[in-house]
């Protein structure tokens, strides 16, 4: 039951470039949509989040789209830099009703930025 | 800035022994949760923690799992009889919850738990 699915297990991008790093939900009952970044040995930070009424959000060098039809959201963050190498998970959550908002995550995409 | 943390960092038991992981939530949260991750598959969801009950939980919480906030500060998640496939990752999670889904959960270093 994958309800949170990041194709891509992993990505390379020169330094500069942008990085784009894809999910796709099948569950249209989630309302929110965040993104974390996990370095090895630590737990997720993190990073972006978005509600399902909005289709953009936007915080420095990171952007999250999200298309609700084609149950589709993106991050993209540019430029790239060493630093954001790590693995991002994508991860949804919904009201189930006891407010508690749990999160389903995606498997991962390991970013590797390359100087 | 304010952070969850974890202890220990890793656990090492003997199937069927009883494991206690805890965690000290961020002070003026409201919501604690616990995930996992077993090693090479995806953060999965175990349970969530509100007002002093369990608000929700997952199938994976089962009989063998329980938690408590035995005081102002601590969450705790245990463990009654370990199964080899009990080893993971165990993060603490805990939220303000005062925004709804958009709420930013912020997740601990992690437990390691190998249960041998």
């Amino acid at each position: 039951d994958q309800q949170v699915k990041q194709n891509s297990p992993s990505l390379s991008v020169q330094e500069g470039r942008i990085s784009i790093l894809n999910c796709d939900y099948t569950n249209s009952m989630f309302d929110y949509f965040l993104w974390y970044k996990k370095y090895p040995a630590e737990g997720p930070t993190f990073l972006i989040s978005i509600s399902s009424i909005k289709d953009k959000n936007e915080d420095g060098r990171f952007t999250v789209f999200l298309n609700k039809s084609a149950k589709h959201l993106s991050l993209h963050i540019v430029p790239s830099q060493p630093g954001d190498s790590a693995v991002y998970f994508c991860a949804a959550s919904d009201d189930s009703g006891a407010g508690s908002y749990q999160l389903t995550f995606g498997k991962g995409t390991k970013l590797s930025v390359i100087p | 800035e304010p952070e969850v943390t974890q202890t220990p960092s890793h656990q090492v038991t003997q199937m069927g022994q009883e494991v206690i992981l805890r965690c000290v939530p961020i002070s003026n949260h409201l919501y604690f949760y616990w995930y996992r991750q077993i090693l090479g598959q995806k953060v999965e969801f175990l349970v969530s923690f509100y007002n002093n009950e369990i608000s929700e939980k997952s199938e994976i919480f089962d009989d063998q799992f329980s938690v408590e906030r035995p005081d102002g500060s601590n969450f705790t998640l245990k463990i009654r009889s370990t199964k080899l496939e009990d080893s993971a990752m165990y993060f603490c999670a805990s939220t303000s919850g005062t925004s709804g889904g958009l709420n930013t959960q912020y997740f601990g270093p992690g437990t390691r738990l190998t249960v041998l």
